[in-house]
């Protein structure tokens, strides 16, 4: 079956670095757009970026835009998540999703948590 | 950007009754907008895509209707595994958005 799962999650400091990964597994991994979706606590959803099937584009949310980078390695199903100089509204669970029917997202991970905090 | 803004932020039902749940959209999106379930401590669940097209698994309980800024979740009897937060979302224009969702409470 579809699967997708995150790690790289932990407590970084502000102004630090934090690389996240998503392992799929189950489909033609090469074939479809992977996003990164994140989720304070407590709070609602936000896109955060979305990487094309060959890795030709990607695109961002204003707020992550110049210090988060979306790459993808289509021979290790993985695509990643560089964050750098992070910041405390940076907090949140972060999932990845399967692009599906245009950009919607199906299935999801299970989550990675990113705690920002000195 | 666009703003999805769903209502109402609460709905307290009954098992069994049935659900109506809104979002409407600050600029038209035609179609281009789906529907997710979120149960507490677990990954969001794509309900409905593209307005009105059930996703694979979902029970026929579930529907999705509209176009353009208006559009509409309806469950038409509320099962106990259906009591959770719903999210609208649009993929009509980037950046892609979703609404603040709507929390479905057991009465």
């Amino acid at each position: 079956q579809v699967q997708l799962v995150e790690s790289g999650g932990g407590v970084v400091q502000p102004g630090r670095s934090l690389r996240l990964s998503c392992v799929a597994s189950g489909f033609t991994f090469s074939s479809y757009g992977i996003h990164w979706v994140r989720q304070a606590p407590g709070k609602g959803l936000e896109w955060v970026a979305v990487i094309s099937s060959d890795g030709s584009n990607e695109y961002y949310a204003d707020s992550v835009k110049g210090r988060f980078t979306i790459s993808r390695d289509n021979s290790k199903n993985t695509v990643y998540l560089q964050m750098n100089s992070l910041k405390t509204e940076d907090t949140a669970v972060y999932y990845c999703a399967k692009g599906r029917a245009g950009n919607y997202f199906d299935p999801w991970g299970q989550g990675t948590l990113v705690t920002v905090s000195s | 950007e666009i703003v999805l803004t769903q209502s109402p932020g609460t709905l307290s039902l009954s098992p069994g009754e049935r659900a109506t749940l809104s979002c409407r959209a600050s600029q038209s999106v035609s179609t281009y907008l789906a529907w997710y379930q979120q149960k507490p401590g677990q990954a969001p669940r794509l309900l409905i895509y593209d307005a009105s097209n059930r996703a694979t698994g979902i029970p026929a309980r579930f529907s999705g209707s509209g176009s353009g800024t208006d559009f509409t979740l309806s469950i038409s009897s509320l099962e106990p595994e259906d009591f959770a937060v719903y999210y609208c979302q649009q993929r009509s224009n980037w950046p892609l958005t979703f609404g603040r969702g709507t929390k479905v409470e057991i009465k």
